[in-house]
Parts: structure tokens; C-alpha cells; sequence
């Protein structure tokens, strides 16, 4: 079955610091891979997705990903923290048929120091 | 341009009575999504439509749980009889259908339902 494990459950960074968020997946075949943020109040807000292709993906707000078949990872990064980058980030699992039957991963709560 | 639109923002009901969500999707979206979220866990995808038709259903969904979309447009979840297990948040999120690799969900922000 296809599951998505996020192992940390939240992580304090200072403003301006680098950020990697991990995601660890399990899927039998090419997994069609996803970063959504969800701020307090707002609706969920995709920030990039891997389908096929060139493993290292750009996304919105600076954010990139890269995708490791030999890993089963799609750690989320970020070079330098922004304190509007408080949220929390959830990866997600899906086959393709489509987008939005998505199995997610519990999430990470991110704070972010002045 | 205007957003996925949920209605109520939040919801307290007493165990056993119905309650009725309304998800208003961004216009000419034909595809709409329900997901639950609980306290600590990211959404669970519960169903979909195209246009008018439900395509998918989660096969962990209550017979309790059914929606519609008669119109193909907004859409509503209903829950018979709660329980204090559904409280949760509830999203809705709509996209418009293209290649799966286009394709590109927008969510509300939620109804929260609480069962007391």
C-alpha cells in the first residue's frame, strides 16, 4: 500500500538559516510526488510536484525538492528561511489518475526564529 | 477569480444530528475534491467529482458520508447521524481537468466540524 512518511514532526530554523524537510514514500511503481503548505486560516497551496523527468524540481517561494528513487525520498529545500515560511508542510503520494487522490503525509510544523 | 468557497467556516452539532457542508468551487472547474482533516494528520482524501459525476470514493468512507454535485458546480457533503469521531476539519478543493501532469488543485480553507 502506498504510504508517505514524514519523520519529523516539527522543526524550529532562525530566519534565514537553510531548511530541508524530509519525505520518505512508499510506491510501487513512479510515484507522482507533491509539496503542499497550509497556513493557519488559509487553504492548502501547492508548492511543487514531480511527475517524470529531471529529479531536482523548482517550486514556488524558493522552495526545490529532489527526487531519490534508490532513497524513496522527496526532501523539501530551502536555502534561506524566510519568517513568512511559518506553516506547515505536508508531502504527498499519488498514481496519477488523478491529482487530487493523494495519500499525505502527517506533516511538519516549521517555526521560524527572528 | 474568487477561490474555493466553504460553507459554514465552522460547525457544532450535537452527536446524531445531520449536517450539511457546501463547497463553491473556482468557476468553470469541473473537477471538485472532499478531504477530512484531523488535529495532527494531513488530509485524507474522501471523494471526487467531474462535472456532475462522483468518480471516486474512498473505500474507508462511512455509508454515513455522501455528497453531490448535482449541477456540476457547487457541491455538498452531508453526514447522517455524527459521530464524535467525525469531528475534523473538511476541504474542498477544485482543479480543471487536463493532463494529470497540468492539472493543478486549489483548496478551500475548511469546514470545521465539531461533535459534541
Amino acid at each position: 500500500a502506498q504510504s508517505v512518511t514524514q519523520p519529523d514532526i516539527h522543526i524550529t530554523v532562525s530566519e534565514g538559516a537553510s531548511l530541508e524537510l524530509r519525505c520518505n514514500y512508499s510506491y510501487g511503481a513512479t510515484p507522482y510526488l507533491f509539496w503542499y503548505v497550509q497556513s493557519p486560516g488559509q487553504g492548502l497551496q501547492l508548492l511543487l510536484k514531480y511527475f517524470s523527468g529531471d529529479t531536482l524540481v523548482q517550486g514556488i517561494k524558493g522552495f526545490e525538492a529532489e527526487f531519490k528513487r534508490s532513497q524513496s525520498s522527496f526532501n523539501l529545500r530551502k536555502p534561506s528561511v524566510h519568517w513568512s515560511d511559518a506553516a506547515e508542510y505536508f508531502c504527498a503520494v499519488g498514481d496519477g489518475g488523478s491529482q487530487g487522490n493523494l495519500i499525505f503525509g502527517k506533516g511538519t510544523k516549521l517555526s521560524v526564529k527572528p | 477569480d474568487t477561490g474555493v468557497s466553504q460553507d459554514p467556516r465552522h460547525k457544532i452539532t450535537k452527536r446524531g444530528q445531520n449536517v450539511t457542508f457546501r463547497c463553491d468551487p473556482i468557476s468553470e472547474h469541473n473537477r471538485l475534491y472532499w478531504y477530512r482533516q484531523t488535529l495532527g494528520q494531513g488530509p485524507e482524501f474522501l471523494t471526487y467529482f467531474q462535472n456532475e459525476a462522483q468518480l471516486e470514493k474512498s473505500r474507508l468512507l462511512s455509508d454515513r458520508f455522501s455528497a453531490e454535485r448535482p449541477k456540476g458546480s457547487f457541491s455538498t457533503l452531508e453526514i447522517q447521524r455524527t459521530e464524535q469521531g467525525d469531528s475534523a476539519m473538511y476541504l474542498c478543493a477544485s482543479s480543471r481537468r487536463g493532463q494529470a501532469t497540468n492539472e493543478k488543485l486549489f483548496f478551500g480553507s475548511g469546514t470545521q466540524l465539531s461533535v459534541l
